[in-house]
């Protein structure tokens, strides 16, 4: 059974700073890696999607990079800022399977 | 955006009471998939769709039944809805592992208070 693991589930950083968000998984067959973020009372918006073969995505100032044979992937956010503040979700595909796992999240607070 | 609505966006009910939540898509992708999002839980998978009429369990479907009907529209019915049930709910697509990205797209979910 696929777990998906995301340290820390929360973090607090001052304005303009760059940032690293973490996601680990148990089980390599995976299809694709994405990642989402979270407003308060909203839906899931999808922020980048790194398929297997791939090692990362860039959108921004956000870098998703992906080690399958580490079970890792990494969220590098640049020059933080308030608006960034939400909940980031990492979600993992399996290979051959149509369902995803999900972690529960690392909330980023951005303090101006 | 994907063109994903989710009605009704709010509900609140008795226990006991059958409960239909509707999701609709624009964008023709093969599946669907409803999720219920809980504190200490996360996001988990209650039942998804790979085609009309095809249909599977997810991880906590026990409660929960879906038809797929048409290739735009999943429907999530509670045959009688209980406390445990109270949530909220979200929709999603995606086109699929063959031939195509895989990537899901959320609609913006609809709160179920069950009294």
């Amino acid at each position: 059974k696929q777990e998906v693991t995301q340290i820390p589930a929360a973090l607090s950083v001052p304005e303009g700073e760059n940032l690293v968000l973490n996601c680990s998984f148990t089980d390599s067959a995976i299809y694709n890696l994405q990642w989402f973020r979270q407003d308060p009372g909203k839906g899931l918006t999808s922020l980048l999607l790194i398929q297997s073969s791939q090692r990362e995505q860039t959108s921004g100032r956000l870098n998703a990079s992906l080690d399958k044979s580490s079970g890792r992937s990494t969220l590098y956010i640049a020059a933080s800022q308030p608006g960034d503040s939400a909940t980031y979700l990492c979600a993992v595909t399996r290979a051959n399977a149509g369902k995803s796992t999900f972690g529960d999240g690392t909330t980023l607070t951005v303090k101006p | 955006d994907a063109g994903i609505t989710q009605s009704p966006r709010h509900k609140v009910t008795e226990t006991g009471t059958p409960v239909t939540l509707r999701c609709h898509q624009t964008e023709n992708h093969r599946y669907m998939y409803w999720y219920r999002q809980d504190p200490g839980h996360g996001l988990r998978l209650i039942h998804y769709s790979y085609g009309v009429k095809d249909t599977d369990k997810g991880e906590v479907s026990d409660g929960y039944s879906v038809s797929r009907s048409k290739t735009e529209d999943f429907l999530l019915t509670l045959e009688s809805a209980t406390s445990s049930q109270t949530s909220v709910y979200f929709c999603a697509i995606s086109d699929g592992l063959a031939g195509g990205t895989g990537e899901l797209f959320f609609g913006e979910g609809s709160r179920l208070t069950v009294l």
